[in-house]
Parts: structure tokens; sequence; C-alpha cells
């Protein structure tokens, strides 16, 4: 599975908008990449998925280039409850879906 | 909420107890992971499920740790004989298809003393 590196920590303000990039130079073709988010003593919970260009829901973007080695994820105007972890991974389409997490991208929002 | 239960949330036991967890997936669900976290890391994959099928086990899992699904329905975590070390959150997640998204659980906080 490929390695993810992201910040360990990032701090914004509400209304901002915030740009978590994650690297990881070593996916495969197969390999599609997903964006959860944990908030303290809760589950992650999925927010984004995307294969390459551009891929926009409700809560967020995903943005990959041609060459897939990196993405980002854009949470556009964020408020304090954005405050929480966010975790990078890859996920292979082959095989059960073992998810591999990092240690993530702590987002502090402030007033 | 997701869908997926876990209980209890919380759990306080003596070095030395045997614990037991359980999770209740989504109910279409057939596939159902379970996962562990300590504070400041990401989950770690502990075990998978496919129906009543337990198809995977990590390293982690020592041979303390066992877990059902018995049916294909709910999952049990149970660790016997519970060290310090094994205080962490334990994860539960589910998803309809290999390539479906998993949807986890509140997740139980286990604290050994």
């Amino acid at each position: 599975l490929a390695k993810t590196t992201q910040p360990i920590s990032m701090d914004s303000y509400e209304g901002q908008e915030v740009n978590i990039t994650c690297s990881h130079n070593n996916i495969a073709t197969n390999d599609y990449i997903t964006w959860y988010q944990q908030f303290p003593s809760q589950g992650p919970r999925f927010i984004i998925q995307g294969y390459k260009t551009k891929v926009t829901n409700e809560v967020a973007s995903l943005f990959i280039p041609a060459d897939r080695k990196s993405s980002t994820l854009s949470l556009p105007r964020v408020s304090l409850s954005d405050t929480a972890v966010y975790y990078c991974l890859v996920e292979g389409n082959t095989g059960f879906q073992k998810l591999v997490f990092g240690t993530g991208t702590r987002l502090l929002v402030s007033p | 909420d997701t869908g997926v239960s876990q209980d209890p949330r919380h759990k306080i036991t003596k070095r030395g107890q045997n614990v037991t967890f359980r999770c209740d997936p989504i109910s279409e669900h057939n596939r159902l992971y379970w996962y562990r976290q300590t504070l400041g890391q990401g989950p770690e994959f502990l075990t998978y499920f496919q129906n009543e099928a337990q198809l995977e086990k990590s390293r982690l899992l020592s041979d303390r740790f066992s877990a059902e699904r018995p049916k294909g329905s709910f999952s049990t975590l149970e660790i016997q004989r519970t060290e310090q070390g094994d205080s962490a959150m334990y994860l539960c997640a589910s998803s309809l298809g290999r390539t479906d998204t998993q949807y986890f659980g509140p997740g139980t906080r286990l604290t050994v003393l």
C-alpha cells in the first residue's frame, strides 16, 4: 500500500479556505485517494474520494494532479466545527479494503 | 451517526481481566473491520470479516485477542488477560462491498489499570 505524507498540523481562522496537501509518490495505477475526518472520541468519517482531476461534494473538494503523486483536500470557509484530524489514505482496488491511516493533519480553526 | 454502533463506549478494567466489545454494523453491510487507535496515532487495522468468515488478521492481534461474527451480523472482540498496553480506542467499521466506503462506529475506549 502506498505511503502518504501530510503536514502534522495546520492552523486557520473561521471563514478561510483551508488546503491540506498529501503526497503519495508510490501510488499505483488502480489506487484511489480517500480523505477521512476524525473528531476527538469519535470514529473517522468519510469526507471525499477521488481518482484523478477534481472531485467536489457538499463538504469539500479534492484536487488530484495528472501524475497523481499528491492530492489536496480543500475545505471552503472553515468554521470552528471543522477542527479535527484529517487523514489522507490511498486505497487499492484489489482484495479487501484494509485502510492504512497515517498520523493525519490536526487542523485547528480559531475565531 | 453513521449507523454503526458499538458497546460499551467506555470500559475500565484491571490488568488481567477479560473484556468483550460488541459492534453492530449497518444491517446490509457484509464486510466488518476492527481497528485500534492509540493516542495521537491513526487507527490501525486488526481484523476483517466478510459475512461470518474472518479473512484477515493483523500481527497486532495477539493470541489474547479473538473476534467473532456469528451469522454475519454483529461482531464481538474479546481481549483476554488484558495488559496496560491494550489501553486504546477500539473502532469497528462496516462496508457493503470491497470498494465501498467504510463507515466507522464511535469506538470503545478501553482503559486498563
